[in-house]
């Protein structure tokens, strides 16, 4: 199966704090997982990405935390600032050969002052 | 090369009528993509190509749905008789073959059909 379930659809945030968005796959030959931010107007960027033979990314203020037999994987947002308040998209892909993109549903990410 | 460019950003058509796309991916680029995203939905693939080749089609392009993508540049999505279902913002990706690192969408076009 090809999808990709994301929660929760709406995040509130205070600044300073921790923003996580949590993804869950079925299939289980997906092995790379990007996360995407997108603005209004705009098409999405990608953010960070990690593939399954390591359970955690850092770039920055953003975390990937992936955990291969749960089927999961999430988004942490450190020191949540109002210029992080977006949409955020997780996928899974097919590495080899096949790189169109699965997304989840999308979390809108609001960070209040 | 400032990045994938999509024309118009914007269009509203009648029910009915044909409506094309066009998406100029990044120069170096060799594969091109198109998705469609609803509101309040993340991004849905539809095609892809690599140079002039269209090597895979979703399910969800319909036969009123066509691609083209020639000499390997830029690409066109042509939707006929467009129905209301059809509103929704076309996104156009590009990449390089050899991984998915180099993934770049464009802006959109955002269709609505009235």
């Amino acid at each position: 199966q090809q999808q990709v379930k994301q929660s929760p659809q709406s995040l509130i945030v205070q600044k300073g704090g921790i923003s996580i968005i949590n993804c869950a796959y079925e299939n289980t030959a997906f092995d790379y997982f990007p996360w995407y931010q997108q603005f209004p107007g705009k098409g999405p960027a990608l953010l960070i990405a990690i593939r399954p033979d390591v359970s955690e990314k850092k770039e920055g203020r953003f975390t990937i935390s992936f955990n291969k037999s749960a089927k999961q994987f999430s988004l942490h947002i450190m020191d949540s600032q109002p210029g992080d308040s977006a949409t955020y998209f997780c996928a899974a892909t097919l590495d080899f050969g096949n790189e169109k993109l699965t997304f989840g549903t999308g979390t809108r990410l609001t960070i209040i002052p | 090369d400032t990045g994938v460019s999509q024309n118009p950003r914007h269009k509203i058509t009648k029910r009915g009528q044909n409506v094309t796309f066009r998406c100029d991916p990044i120069s170096e680029h060799n594969r091109l993509y198109w998705y469609r995203q609803t509101l309040g939905q993340g991004p849905e693939f539809l095609t892809y190509f690599q140079n002039e080749a269209q090597l895979e089609k979703s399910r969800l392009l319909s036969d009123r749905f066509s691609a083209e993508r020639p000499k390997g540049s830029f690409s066109t999505l042509e939707i006929q008789r467009t129905e209301q279902g059809d509103s929704a913002m076309y996104l156009c990706a590009s990449s390089l073959a050899e991984g998915i690192y180099g993934y770049t969408f464009g802006s959109g076009t955002r269709l609505t059909v009235v």
